[in-house]
């Protein structure tokens, strides 16, 4: 089993609706990231979060540690927003990584 | 701002093909990383570095091997390229302990 587990694997959402992406990990943590991937290959990382809240924009994640539990909202999706949203969690100064989920904005 | 830069975009090798893939961060950080990214699998660790000369195995080192000669470059060596090594490639620097990391581009790598 994966250490980290992303939900959906796929989305698709019209523009202006409200997404989730969920992210849950089975092993104690030092910090969770939320990494945007765009068609061609770059990574941008988004967040790193160690507890609470995080926002940027129309871009809000929260992490539940006790829960071992991590959301990524995006509030008025817009078509730019399509791209693979990542989870990827700290432990012992390594980093362990999500499929991914595939968000199509239409 | 380029951060993590590597060396190619695109690469066709042959079967047996010694291929190497170089990576270089401008970010004074101490760990470097290679991925590869397969659909449906997501991003799957090669090796890693956490220092000059170090190296560590990931999850799927098996064909692969690296150098870090200096603390800006890491070099990922498929030292005889099979086709099941067709991928994406993807370097990653980080500092470590809740700081950002950054990645390259990536390195679309077909063996045919």
């Amino acid at each position: 089993k994966n250490e980290v587990e992303q939900s959906p694997q796929n989305l698709t959402a019209q523009e202006g609706e409200f997404i989730t992406i969920n992210c849950s990990y089975s092993v104690g943590i030092s910090a969770l990231h939320w990494l945007q991937q765009h068609p061609g290959g770059g990574i941008v990382s988004l967040f790193m979060l160690s507890s609470g809240k995080k926002k940027h924009g129309r871009l809000i994640a929260t992490i539940n540690i006790q829960e071992k539990h991590s959301s990524l909202h995006i509030t008025a999706s817009h078509p730019r927003d399509s791209a693979v949203y990542i989870c990827a969690v700290e432990l012992n100064n390594d980093m362990r990584f999500g499929a991914g989920t595939r968000l199509t904005v239409k | 701002d380029v951060k993590v830069t590597q060396s190619s975009r695109y690469l066709v090798k042959r079967t047996g093909e010694k291929v190497f893939l170089e990576c270089v961060q401008d970010m004074d950080h101490e760990n470097m990383f290679w991925y590869r990214q397969d659909p449906g699998l997501g991003l799957r660790l090669i090796y890693f570095s956490y220092d000059v000369k170090m190296k560590e195995k990931g999850d799927i080192p098996e064909g692969y091997s690296v150098s870090r000669e200096k603390k800006e470059r890491f070099s990922l060596i498929l030292e005889s390229a099979s086709t099941n090594q067709t991928s994406m490639y993807l370097c990653a620097s980080w500092q470590g302990w809740e700081n950002t990391i950054y990645f390259g581009e990536g390195s679309w790598l077909t063996v045919v």
